[in-house]
């Protein structure tokens, strides 16, 4: 398995432009994570979907931020307009769900974003 | 507030000398998970404890989890500079439904 495959790597952008970053969990795997990692804050979960429902969308910022995930093989984070404040590195997780609960999880190599 | 919290923040030791990372958490926890984070990379698991084990083992890797503390340690062995990373606890809640809790992480640096 190629594991979990994030795209873009790296994205730089100007302050109030759209930023779409993807996600594509391990085949069969049925949790998605968003996490945002930064210096400051460390690890956050922005949100978490559990058979293509997001089950807790408390770590989504504000507003600007959303996140699909239309089938159990891709996943988008948009944020909208995009600031300075919004750079950072984020992570794409998923785990099998077969435990039910605390299931490993498995991580993308990350999207550095970077706002001007 | 984080669930769980790593001690030390920050870790330097020479090759070969053994490494300790603790972690505290706060809830009640079915497992508690350690990972590790190369630098610019996504995290890796690395080994699970359940919440009625004591003790885990995994090569060089020693985990202990003391539930009446609320706490785990992480114990590398004869350290290795490849091992220098970020190492993470990582905590589930009984009521977390299939979320995982990071704490701050060690940064751990082996000098060769």
């Amino acid at each position: 398995d190629a594991g979990v495959i994030q795209s873009p790597r790296h994205e730089v952008t100007e302050m109030g432009q759209e930023v779409t970053l993807r996600c594509k969990p391990i085949s069969g795997h049925n949790s998605l994570f968003w996490y945002r990692q930064t210096m400051m804050r460390g690890l956050e979960l922005l949100i978490y979907f559990n058979n293509n429902v997001p089950i807790d969308d408390s770590g989504m910022p504000e507003d600007r931020f959303s996140a699909k995930m239309p089938n159990a093989s891709f996943s988008t984070l948009k944020i909208q307009p995009s600031e300075p404040r919004d750079s950072a590195v984020y992570f794409c997780a998923s785990s099998s769900g077969l435990a039910g609960r605390g299931d490993t999880q498995y991580f993308g190599p990350g999207t550095r974003l970077t706002v001007l | 507030s984080q669930q769980g919290e790593e001690d030390p923040q920050a870790l330097s030791i020479q090759e070969g000398e053994n490494a300790t990372m603790n972690c505290s958490y706060k809830t009640s926890i079915n497992n508690l998970q350690w990972y590790r984070q190369n630098s610019g990379r996504g995290l890796v698991h690395l080994i699970l404890i359940r919440s009625n084990e004591r003790e885990k083992h995994s090569g060089r890797l020693r985990v202990t989890l003391d539930t009446s503390k609320k706490s785990s340690s992480l114990l590398i062995t004869a350290s290795r500079a490849a091992d220098t990373a970020s190492y993470f606890c990582a905590t589930d809640g009984r009521n977390a439904g299939n979320m995982l809790t990071f704490g701050g992480g060690t940064r751990l640096m082996v000098k060769p």
